[in-house]
């Protein structure tokens, strides 16, 4: 089992949308969660962390729910700029582990 | 933000050849840092984790004496990829981290391409 899974997608949404992506992960001891956005052929930038009690900024919002060992992230009013891949990150012993990334495209 | 900055961005060399990624932290110290492969639409793989002044602890698979990891400096880390083969052809990324209580997230550099023919 890998120790971060995401579903890959793609998720096709129209513009204005609500998506919602989940991610999975391994180790109960994790410490740390981020969601980090990647575009095409670039390097991953950070998105946001992930706490327990739940973040939001502006019209996205992240979730933990460490009993379930679950992370999701919720983009509101999809914009075609939101179009990326969506990487959940765990972080545990000093390591940064990636899921694999869910793709999202918004169309218009 | 903090500011990784990694070099060169793009690399063509001949098999057999080494070739040496830059890593360096601008605008804070990084206590660690991280070295990453990925290949075309998959996730990124981590190579190795490096602290600055100890050895490198490679992840299973990744073959040391290939991927030379030298974290000499609290801003400066560096990965060397020895006898590279068109295999090796990858997108190299490093990121880099400040203490984990201070900042747990870690910043990207911009990757490097490595082309091997």
């Amino acid at each position: 089992r890998k120790e971060v899974e995401q579903d890959p997608g793609p998720f096709n949404v129209p513009e204005g949308a609500t998506v919602a992506f989940n991610c999975t992960y391994s180790n109960s001891a994790s410490q740390s969660f981020f969601w980090y956005r990647q575009d095409c052929r670039k390097e991953p930038k950070l998105l946001m962390s992930v706490y327990s009690s739940g973040n939001e900024d502006g019209r996205f919002t992240a979730q933990l729910n460490r009993a379930s060992q679950y992370i999701s992230l919720l983009i509101r009013d999809s914009k075609l700029s939101d179009s990326a891949t969506y990487l959940c990150v765990v972080s545990n012993t000093g390591k940064l582990i990636f899921g694999q990334g869910t793709t999202l495209q918004v169309k218009p | 933000g903090a500011v990784v900055s990694q070099h060169p961005s793009r690399v063509i060399c001949k098999s057999g050849t080494s070739v040496k990624i830059e890593c360096r932290s601008l605008d804070f110290q990084a206590t660690t840092m991280f070295w990453y492969r990925q290949f075309p639409k998959k996730s990124l793989m981590l190579m190795a984790t490096s602290n600055e002044g100890s050895k490198a602890t490679y992840e299973q698979g990744v073959e040391k004496d290939k991927f030379l990891i030298n974290h000499a400096s609290l801003t400066l880390s560096t990965l060397t990829v020895t006898s590279a083969h068109p295999e090796d052809s990858s997108f190299y990324i490093c990121s880099a981290r400040d203490h984990p209580l201070l900042r747990p997230e870690a910043f990207f550099g911009q990757g490097t391409r490595l082309t091997v023919v």
